[in-house]
C-alpha cells in the first residue's frame, strides 16, 4: 500500500479554517484518497473522498495537488465537534477492500 | 436507520481465555471488516468477509478467526487470549466487497485482557 504522511498534531480556533496536510508521494494512478476522522470513544466515520479533481460535500473539501502526491482536507469553520483524529488514505478501486490507517493528524479546536 | 451495531460495548478477559466478538451491519450491506486499534495506533484490519465468504486476512495469528452469517451479521474469535490482545475492536460494514465503497464503522468493543 501506498504511505501517507500526515502532522502528528494541529491546533485551530473554533469558526476559523483548518487545512490538513497529506502528503503521498508515491500513490499511484487508481488510488483514490479517503478521508476518514475519529472522534473520541468513537469509531471512525468517513468524511471525503477524490481521485482527482477537488470536491466539496456538506463536511468538508478536499483540494488535491495537480501532481496528486499531496492534498488538503479542509474545515471551512472549525467546530469543537471536529475535534478528532484525521486520518488521510489512500485505497485502489479492483479488489483492494482494506483501509490502511496511518496515525493520523490530531486535531484539537480551542473554543 | 440503525447503524453499525457491535455487542459487547466492553469485556475484560485473563491471559489463555478465548473471545467473541460481535458485529450486525448496516441493512443491505453485504461486506463486513474488523479492525484492530491498540491506544495511539490507527486501526489495523483483521479479516474482511463478503457473502458469508472470506475475502481477505491481515497479518494476524491464526488464533484471530471470524466468520459471516446468513444475515451478514459477524462473529469474530480470539483463542489463547495475550496481554496484547487488548485493544479496541472495530467492525465496518460496506455494500460491496470490492471497488472503491465508503465503509461505515461502528463503535467498537474494547477488550481488556488481564
Amino acid at each position: 500500500d501506498a504511505k501517507t504522511t500526515q502532522p502528528n498534531s494541529m491546533e485551530s480556533n473554533e469558526e476559523e479554517p483548518v487545512h490538513l496536510p497529506c502528503n503521498h508521494s508515491t500513490i499511484s494512478g487508481t488510488d483514490y484518497i479517503h478521508w476518514y476522522r475519529q472522534l473520541p470513544s468513537q469509531g471512525p466515520e468517513y468524511v471525503i473522498h477524490g481521485l482527482t479533481s477537488n470536491v466539496n460535500n456538506r463536511m468538508a473539501s478536499l483540494a488535491i495537488a495537480e501532481d496528486r502526491k499531496s492534498s488538503t482536507l479542509i474545515l471551512h469553520r472549525a467546530t469543537l465537534r471536529d475535534a478528532a483524529v484525521y486520518y488521510c488514505i489512500l485505497k485502489s478501486g479492483g479488489s483492494n477492500y482494506k483501509l490502511t490507517f496511518g496515525k493520523g493528524t490530531l486535531l484539537t479546536v480551542n473554543p | 436507520d440503525a447503524g453499525v451495531t457491535q455487542s459487547p460495548t466492553h469485556l475484560i478477559k485473563t491471559r489463555g481465555q478465548q473471545v467473541t466478538l460481535r458485529c450486525s451491519p448496516i441493512s443491505g450491506h453485504k461486506s463486513v471488516s474488523w479492525y484492530q486499534q491498540v491506544l495511539g495506533q490507527g486501526p489495523q484490519f483483521i479479516f474482511q468477509y463478503y457473502e458469508k465468504e472470506e475475502r481477505g486476512r491481515g497479518n494476524f495469528p491464526d488464533r484471530f478467526s471470524a466468520r459471516q452469517f446468513p444475515n451478514y451479521s459477524s462473529e469474530l474469535n480470539v483463542n489463547a487470549l495475550l496481554l496484547g490482545d487488548s485493544a479496541l475492536y472495530l467492525c465496518a460494514s460496506s455494500l460491496t466487497s470490492g471497488g472503491n465503497p465508503l465503509q461505515f464503522f461502528g463503535p467498537g468493543t474494547r477488550l481488556t485482557v488481564l
